[in-house]
């Protein structure tokens, strides 16, 4: 089946430390694969997303994404964490190209101690 | 400021009452979409719209009832809602519905029924 997990629930860093969240999908070819943020009270903001080519992204806020096919993982990374990073983070992947058939991740809650 | 406006941002009724949600957007985006975010559960996909026909219907009970009346708006109705119906609501928006194109949220309606 079709799936997307972020093994993470809840992960707690110190300012300036550096972070990774994980992502793991499974489908049988690459999909359309993105990292969203959600901070209290808001809707989702889009980081970065792959579609094909260089399997590193980079996104917004200075956070970035690797791309491996071989682990089916597309991890976020940041190497130094602010105050305002502490939010829920998701991961979703399309199956096809389409957005009627995207799957989100639960979710990671980042909290960042000064 | 997303450009994606959904109002009320709070809403609280009963479990007799119709009430409607509203989305709006002001991007030029050709496609629009419902999703329902529960606590402990990944987002849900609910109702895709591209050019103001619906996509897809992902086995959604017909006490939601969505409406497309131009490419800007999109709403949906609400009518003898259960408990578990209460969630935040999130509308986003895309200039079209494939997966290339990213996905522009609002900050929800945050829905809870009596």
């Amino acid at each position: 089946a079709q799936s997307v997990t972020q093994p993470d629930i809840h992960i707690t860093v110190s300012e300036g430390a550096s972070l990774e969240l994980r992502c793991n999908y499974s489908y049988g070819a690459t999909p359309y694969l993105f990292w969203y943020v959600q901070s209290p009270g808001q809707g989702l903001q889009l980081l970065l997303k792959y579609f094909s080519g260089d399997t590193l992204v980079q996104g917004i806020k200075g956070f970035e994404a690797e791309f491996k096919r071989s682990q089916s993982s597309f991890n976020l990374r940041k190497p130094s964490v602010h105050w305002s990073d502490a939010a829920e983070y998701f991961c979703a992947f399309l199956p096809e190209t389409s957005y009627d058939k995207v799957i989100f991740g639960p979710g990671t809650s980042l909290s960042v101690i000064p | 400021e997303t450009g994606v406006t959904q109002t009320p941002r709070h809403l609280v009724m009963g479990m007799t009452n119709k009430k409607s949600l509203k989305c709006e957007q002001h991007l030029g985006h050709n496609a629009m979409y419902w999703y329902k975010q529960s606590a402990k559960k990944p987002l849900e996909l609910m109702f895709v719209y591209s050019l103001e026909e619906r996509v897809e219907n992902n086995s959604v009970p017909s006490r939601f009832s969505p409406e497309c009346p131009n490419s800007s708006h999109l709403f949906l109705h609400l009518h003898t809602l259960q408990p578990e119906d209460s969630a935040l609501y999130l509308c986003a928006s895309s200039q079209d519905w494939g997966g290339n194109q990213p996905q522009h949220f609002g900050d929800g309606t945050r829905l809870s029924i009596l």
